[in-house]
C-alpha cells in the first residue's frame, strides 16, 4: 500500500494568494482527517470526513480555510487568501472506522 | 487547556537509560493511542489500548491504560537513538471526538 499521499510536500507562497492542499487516503480507509501542526499549538484537528461526508469542522479555524472530498479517494484542503499566521505543516490522516490514523507526510506551508 | 497533557514536554537521555511519559486527562476515554512522529514526517501508530488496565508491550515499549481510562504511560527500556523523536498520545471519546496530546519530545544521547 503506498500510504496517504499528500502534495505538494513544501509550498511557498505570498500572503494573499489562494493555497490548495491534496490529499490521497488509503484505498478502503472510510475516514479521512486533516490537522496543522505548529510549534505553538501542537497536532489541531481542522476537519474531519466520513464517508466523504464532513463531520466535524469545528476546528477550521475560520472562513477563509474550506476542504472537500469529492470521492472517496480525494480530499483537498484550500486557504483564501492566505496569512503569515497560516504557515504550518498541514497533515492528511485517513483511517478505517475513526481510530488508529495513518498520516502522509505532510505539506510544509509557508506565507510570507 | 489541553484535553490531555503530556509530561515531561522535553526529554533528553544517554542511550541504555529507561524513560517514562505520561498522558493524563480529566475526561474518559474510550481508547487511546500512542504514535511517534519522526522530523520532517508525519505520525506514526505505535499501539491502540482499549481497556481500562490493559498494559501492552512492543519490544523495548511498554504501554499501559488507566484503571479509570483517563491517563496512560509510555516506558522505554534501554532507550536507543532510534527512540528519538516526538511521542504523541491520542484519546477517542465516545460519538466520533478525537483528541492529540501535547507531546514529549525525546532525544537518545549516544
Amino acid at each position: 500500500d503506498a500510504g496517504v499521499i499528500q502534495s505538494p510536500r513544501h509550498e511557498v507562497t505570498e500572503m494573499g494568494q489562494e493555497v490548495t492542499l491534496r490529499c490521497k487516503p488509503i484505498s478502503g480507509h472510510n475516514s479521512l482527517f486533516w490537522y496543522r501542526q505548529t510549534m505553538m499549538r501542537g497536532l489541531e484537528l481542522l476537519i474531519y470526513f466520513n464517508n466523504n461526508v464532513p463531520i466535524d469542522d469545528s476546528g477550521m479555524p475560520e472562513d477563509r480555510f474550506s476542504a472537500k472530498m469529492p470521492n472517496a479517494s480525494f480530499s483537498t484542503l484550500k486557504i483564501q487568501p492566505s496569512e503569515p499566521r497560516d504557515s504550518a505543516v498541514y497533515f492528511c490522516a485517513s483511517s478505517l472506522g475513526f481510530i488508529e490514523q495513518y498520516f502522509g507526510p505532510g505539506t510544509r506551508l509557508t506565507v510570507t | 487547556t489541553q484535553l490531555l497533557e503530556q509530561s515531561p514536554q522535553f526529554l533528553s537521555i544517554q542511550e541504555g537509560e529507561n524513560l517514562t511519559v505520561y498522558c493524563n486527562s480529566s475526561s474518559v476515554f474510550s481508547s487511546l493511542q500512542w504514535y511517534r512522529q519522526e522530523p520532517g514526517e508525519g505520525p506514526v501508530l505505535l499501539v491502540t489500548v482499549v481497556t481500562g488496565g490493559e498494559v501492552k508491550k512492543l519490544k523495548r515499549l511498554t504501554f499501559q491504560f488507566g484503571d479509570a481510562r483517563k491517563d496512560s504511560s509510555l516506558h522505554i527500556t534501554a532507550a536507543q537513538p532510534g527512540d528519538t523523536g516526538l511521542y504523541l498520545c491520542a484519546g477517542a471519546g465516545w460519538g466520533n471526538q478525537f483528541y492529540f496530546g501535547t507531546g514529549t519530545s525525546l532525544t537518545v544521547i549516544p
